[in-house]
């Protein structure tokens, strides 16, 4: 099946500093690829939509220039926190999406997280 | 808009019970319908899915019938086992979403050996 990996999955930084976050599709191409943030005992909420070759569409309330995202290739996207601050400490999860085949509907399949701690 | 409920958790169970977590949908158009299961510390992994009414999405002996007439997805699975803990969540995704998931706030689920 498709396998998304992330890189780190671990990161502990100081405050003020930027933290990149990878997120690559192994055995499939992506055109788009999504991030989500998710905090303790929550469900996943959106941040943004990335498109391969074009700008991140980002969701209501999330600060693009404090997230950027960059969607350089068919099979990677990364996500940069910028001037990180303890707020910002979370689990990143990021997803890549399989067009729709015979299924007739897209699938996205989701990377294993990324836990960023800010101190 | 479109929006997915789910039961709340914790949900507590002994090994080899038989489990129901229920999930309902309400979504403009025909959404298809997931659930995704997290393990301790991991990311989200596709359980199953329904892309039609009626259509039954089945794996690792969890099923969930697409129910468009009661608008629900409820994942049932005949004898849990301690590996099945873990957090699930129900979720639809539609073409008047852009094709966004949108996941219900997610399940808890422990069993007790």
């Amino acid at each position: 099946g498709a396998v998304v990996s992330q890189h780190p999955s671990r990161v502990i930084c100081k405050s003020g500093t930027s933290v990149k976050i990878e997120c690559r599709s192994l055995d499939f191409q992506a055109t788009t690829m999504f991030w989500y943030r998710q905090f303790p005992k929550q469900s996943l909420m959106l941040m943004a939509t990335s498109n391969e070759g074009s700008k991140a569409t980002y969701e209501q309330g999330v600060e693009k220039d404090k997230f950027l995202i960059n969607h350089a290739s068919l099979t990677l996207s990364t996500l940069t926190v910028t001037s990180a601050h303890p707020e910002d400490s979370s689990f990143y999860i990021c997803s890549a999406r399989v067009a729709a085949g015979t299924s007739g509907t897209d699938t996205q399949y989701f990377g294993p997280g990324t836990r960023l701690t800010v101190l | 808009g479109n929006s997915v409920t789910q039961m709340e958790g914790p949900v507590t169970l002994s090994e080899e019970a038989f489990l129901t977590i229920n999930c309902t949908y309400t979504a403009t158009g025909y959404p298809s319908l997931f659930w995704y299961v997290q393990y301790p510390g991991e990311g989200l992994q596709l359980l199953l899915k329904a892309t039609k009414a009626d259509d039954k999405g089945s794996n690792k002996g969890f099923e969930a019938t697409y129910r468009k007439e009661t608008t629900s997805f409820h994942l049932e699975k005949g004898s849990v086992q301690v590996s099945d803990s873990a957090v699930y969540f129900c979720a639809l995704s539609s073409y008047s979403s852009a094709s966004k998931i949108i996941f219900g706030s997610g399940t808890r689920l422990s069993i007790r050996p």
